[in-house]
């Protein structure tokens, strides 16, 4: 079935270091999604890519959806303690698919 | 945003007993909701996409006769997980589609932290 990977699978990072984040796919994906998870919670979507090679801003946060549609980055810049979650990339096929999520990215920032 | 919420947000039960989770969608329509379940350290794995008046549609490997899944409104899912078990014990996530507007974007509950005993 469909696969999504994720690297790193965890981050330690300074306050104020930018992060870097990627997910791929052992098949091609039409939507790319990133999702916030705080402990206890729901995740949260941050960031929504519809066409190949995207790039979209959140704030702090840019994400890119990949030429070849098997893979997007998340970058985060000026990391803040706030920013401590489970990040996790999710793909669909077509708009009215299931969402299959990535195993996440764990960021822990040292103040 | 639009709103989803779930009852209750945590539940402990005896083994063998039924547990019925609500799902809403506060201020819009959903046609489509999404049950997922995710164990702890792990990713959210999708249990089953329940259409409103219809049967859900349940993943490969997932019960449907242990997780029934009523989606009578456009505005509430529920998710009874019948005869529980301890390995039942999971954090439960529901997430709602808008019938209008952008297909794509799911709005995820907080999740139903169940306990069984």
């Amino acid at each position: 079935g469909q696969q999504l990977n994720q690297s790193p699978q965890s981050m330690f990072i300074q306050e104020g270091e930018d992060v870097s984040m990627n997910c791929t796919s052992s098949s091609i994906f039409n939507t790319w999604l990133w999702y916030k998870q705080e402990p206890g919670e729901g995740p949260v979507l941050l960031i929504a890519l519809y066409k190949a090679g995207e790039l979209t801003s959140n704030g702090r946060l840019t994400a890119q959806f990949g030429i070849t549609r098997k893979d997007s980055f998340l970058n985060i810049s000026a990391s803040i303690p706030s920013d401590v979650g489970i990040y996790f990339c999710a793909g669909q096929r077509t708009s009215y698919d299931k969402v299959i999520f990535g195993p996440g990215t764990s960021l822990s920032v040292i103040p | 945003g639009a709103v989803v919420s779930q009852h209750p947000s945590r539940v402990i039960c005896k083994s063998g007993t039924s547990v019925k989770i609500e799902c809403r969608s506060l201020d819009f329509q959903a046609t489509t909701m999404f049950w997922y379940r995710q164990f702890p350290k792990q990713s959210l794995m999708l249990m089953a996409t329940s259409n409103e008046g219809s049967k859900a549609t349940y993943e490969q490997g997932v019960e449907k006769d242990k997780f029934l899944i009523n989606h009578a409104s456009l505005t509430l899912s529920t998710l009874t997980v019948t005869s529980a078990h301890p390995e039942d014990s999971s954090f439960y996530i529901c997430s709602a589609r808008p019938g209008t507007g952008n297909q794509e974007t799911q709005y995820f509950g907080p999740g139903t932290r169940l306990l069984v005993l």
